[in-house]
């Protein structure tokens, strides 16, 4: 089974604070990993994605992510968090070799606090 | 470039109607995905479409079914509709050769 976690259901920070969602993975081969955002009433908008190549992945409005293999993890940081990035956030994780079906977790809320 | 359209954007139907969704991939793209989400929850794969037919199923019942065009458009049927169907349903496309999925805005569906 391949599945990811989303340990907070939500996520308040002080603007210009920084910002850590977490996301675990389960895979027993080398996942692809990803991180979307959806804003209200929107559709998903994606922010960065791990495909086996550099650990360390950047990604749009200043986010960034680190897979770390020995902790099943790829959590997604910000160094200051902007009003703007008040949304909703979902890890995701890419079954291999079976095509291109993706696993959601069940997202963070990130609540920003002027 | 227009990215992933799907249309309409809301629907409201009653319990035991059908409901067609429709969705446009991204320009270049040949692969269409469809998911649920349901309210406070990350979205649920339904099935997947290239080349004109159903590569992949999640663990939806037959009452969902789908269909993709020569012009890689696609859509999502539903039918004999339960509350429990009410929820943002959402398409992404793909190449099928790529591991990177472009969603659509949703189609926001109640059931009354």
């Amino acid at each position: 089974a391949q599945s990811v976690t989303q340990l907070d259901s939500q996520v308040p920070v002080f603007e210009e604070a920084p910002v850590e969602l977490r996301c675990n993975y389960s895979s027993s081969v080398p996942p692809y990993l990803f991180w979307y955002v959806q804003y209200p009433n929107q559709g998903l908008q994606l922010l960065l994605k791990y495909t086996s190549a550099a650990t360390l992945v950047k990604g749009i409005n200043g986010f960034e992510a680190e897979f770390k293999k020995s902790e099943t993890s790829f959590h997604l940081t910000k160094p200051s968090a902007h009003m703007s990035d008040a949304a909703e956030y979902f890890c995701a994780v890419r079954k291999p070799n079976t095509g291109n079906q993706f696993y959601f977790g069940t997202g963070t809320s990130l609540t920003v606090i002027p | 470039d227009a990215g992933v359209t799907q249309s309409p954007t809301h629907l409201i139907k009653t319990r035991g109607q059908q409901v067609t969704l429709r969705c446009s991939p991204k320009s270049g793209h040949d692969t269409v995905s469809w998911y649920q989400q349901a309210l406070g929850q990350g979205p649920q794969f339904i099935f997947q479409y290239y080349e004109e037919e159903e590569r992949q199923r999640g663990n939806f019942p037959d009452r969902f079914s789908g269909h993709q065009f020569p012009n890689y458009s696609s859509e999502l049927n539903v039918n004999a509709l339960l509350l429990g169907d009410s929820a943002l349903y959402l398409c992404a496309s793909s190449l099928v050769t790529g591991e990177t999925q472009y969603f659509g805005p949703g189609t926001r569906l109640l059931v009354l």
